[in-house]
């Protein structure tokens, strides 16, 4: 069962404005993983970040974990178009377990 | 990076006929590989987990008779879907990991399944 809820369900920008999503979770977790899905393709993996972590950097992508909410936030600084996409957030209970999916935000950036 | 890849990319086949899908790892071994299906606007659905050379298992509520599931290899895991019915018209995606003590998970790039 998917223990994940993100919101928005869809969020429509324009280019070059920043873009946050949020995800939120039942269980206790190992890490957490944000993926990103092209409409009709396979995922593409983003950024993990752990239970003992509390933010991480990767380009234009920060991420943050409140474990105590059980919650997660994915910001996209400087949109582009090519942004495009559904964003997924992951958890494992314990690391290389199962992954719990989200249900996914689907973001939109306009040009 | 690890790839992996999915065999067809999309099918269409008539009701009550059987389908394989193939997922292989490309550049490494999967000790352990994932079945996940999707259906449109949803998130992905975990269906099966698979350890090469043992039988695959199925998250509740998914039928193992029906979806049957082959790791034979540690490059190639198959999905076959057996008397497919419109309602079995999805996205199937796997992944694969390289072993038990990592988490990366590496995605295929799913195959798109049409039942008529």
């Amino acid at each position: 069962s998917q223990q994940g809820e993100e919101d928005p369900q869809a969020l429509s920008i324009q280019e070059g404005e920043n873009a946050t999503m949020n995800c939120s979770y039942k269980t206790s977790i190992n890490n957490l993983q944000w993926y990103r899905q092209n409409s009709g393709r396979g995922l593409v993996h983003l950024i993990l970040i752990r239970s003992n972590e509390r933010e991480k950097h990767s380009g234009r992508l920060r991420v943050t974990l409140d474990t105590s909410k059980k919650s997660s936030s994915l910001l996209i600084t400087a949109s582009r178009a090519a942004d495009t996409a559904s964003y997924f957030c992951a958890t494992d209970a314990t690391s290389g377990s199962r992954l719990t999916f989200g249900e996914g935000t689907q973001l939109t950036v306009n040009p | 990076g690890a790839v992996v890849s999915q065999h067809p990319s999309w099918v269409i086949c008539k009701s009550g006929t059987s389908v394989k899908i193939e997922c292989r790892s490309l550049d490494f071994q999967a000790t352990t590989m994932f079945w996940y299906r999707q259906f449109p606007k949803q998130s992905l659905m975990l269906m099966a987990t698979s350890n090469e050379g043992s039988k695959a298992t199925y998250e509740q509520g998914v039928e193992k008779d029906k979806f049957l599931i082959n790791h034979a290899s540690l490059t190639l895991s198959t999905l076959t879907v057996t008397s497919a019915h419109p309602e079995d018209s999805s996205f199937y995606i796997c992944s694969a990991r390289a072993g038990s003590a990592t988490y990366e998970q590496y995605f295929g790039p799913g195959t798109r399944l049409t039942v008529t």
